[in-house]
């Protein structure tokens, strides 16, 4: 019973080098979510996907940022261009069905810029 | 905006000592109530949770916490911590009934627990 996997788990890159971060949610689940957590902060949210559509992406920087959830495979995390300001821990939470149901949580991915 | 208020930066405690965790949210309608726990290394689990019912909630490992509506607290409580327990502590609101579904996090507490 797989929980929700991040890869990589830590990534570094120069400045203005492009970033991909994968997630795979539970098996069943079919809501992504992506929350940033920069150092001495609590997780703020990015953006919530289900498959094949941006439900909300609210948290989203308005550029350099975008995420996807295919049909078929994981949801993409991608930033475009990093800055030092990038570096952060980005975490991906998936659940089943309802937007209130409990969120289970992926190891993360330590980005860090250069 | 909403948001959630976590009072403690860092607690320092001995073995044993009880614990308390504030945690305050800012939005008058309804909620979920969420405490997740991140253990040094480790990714975020599930401590517990509150959806509706009643509002003494009983969580993993010894923990509960109670939700007052008229307060808008849900704070953490255990009556005697381990070492084991230090870690960082999460409280999360969720907008029940929103088109959104994020959670809003407090910027967390840190848990010391000294042998």
């Amino acid at each position: 019973n797989a929980g929700v996997m991040q890869n990589p788990r830590h990534l570094v890159r120069r400045r203005g080098q492009e970033a991909r971060l994968r997630c795979s949610p539970m098996k069943g689940h079919s809501h992504v979510y992506w929350y940033r957590q920069l150092p001495e902060e609590g997780l703020k949210f990015m953006v919530y996907l289900q498959k094949e559509n941006i439900i909300d992406e609210s948290g989203m920087p308005k550029e350099r940022f975008s995420a996807e959830f295919p049909k078929e495979g994981p949801s993409i995390l991608r930033i475009q261009q990093v800055v030092r300001g990038d570096s952060a821990a980005y975490f991906c939470a998936s659940s089943p069905g309802q937007t209130t149901d409990t969120q289970y949580f992926g190891p993360g991915t330590r980005l860090t810029v250069l | 905006a909403q948001s959630v208020s976590q009072h403690n930066h860092h607690v320092i405690l001995s073995e044993a000592a009880s614990l308390e965790l504030g945690c305050n949210y800012s939005y008058g309608g309804t909620v979920n109530l969420f405490w997740y726990v991140q253990y040094p290394g480790q990714h975020l689990q599930l401590l517990l949770k509150y959806f509706s019912g009643d509002p003494l909630v009983k969580g993993i490992k010894g923990f509960e916490a109670e939700f007052i509506k008229s307060k808008f607290s849900f704070n953490l409580r255990k009556p005697s911590v381990q070492w084991s327990d230090t870690a960082e502590y999460f409280c999360a609101v969720n907008l029940y009934g929103g088109s959104q579904g994020n959670l809003i996090f407090g910027k967390g507490t840190k848990l010391s627990v000294k042998p």
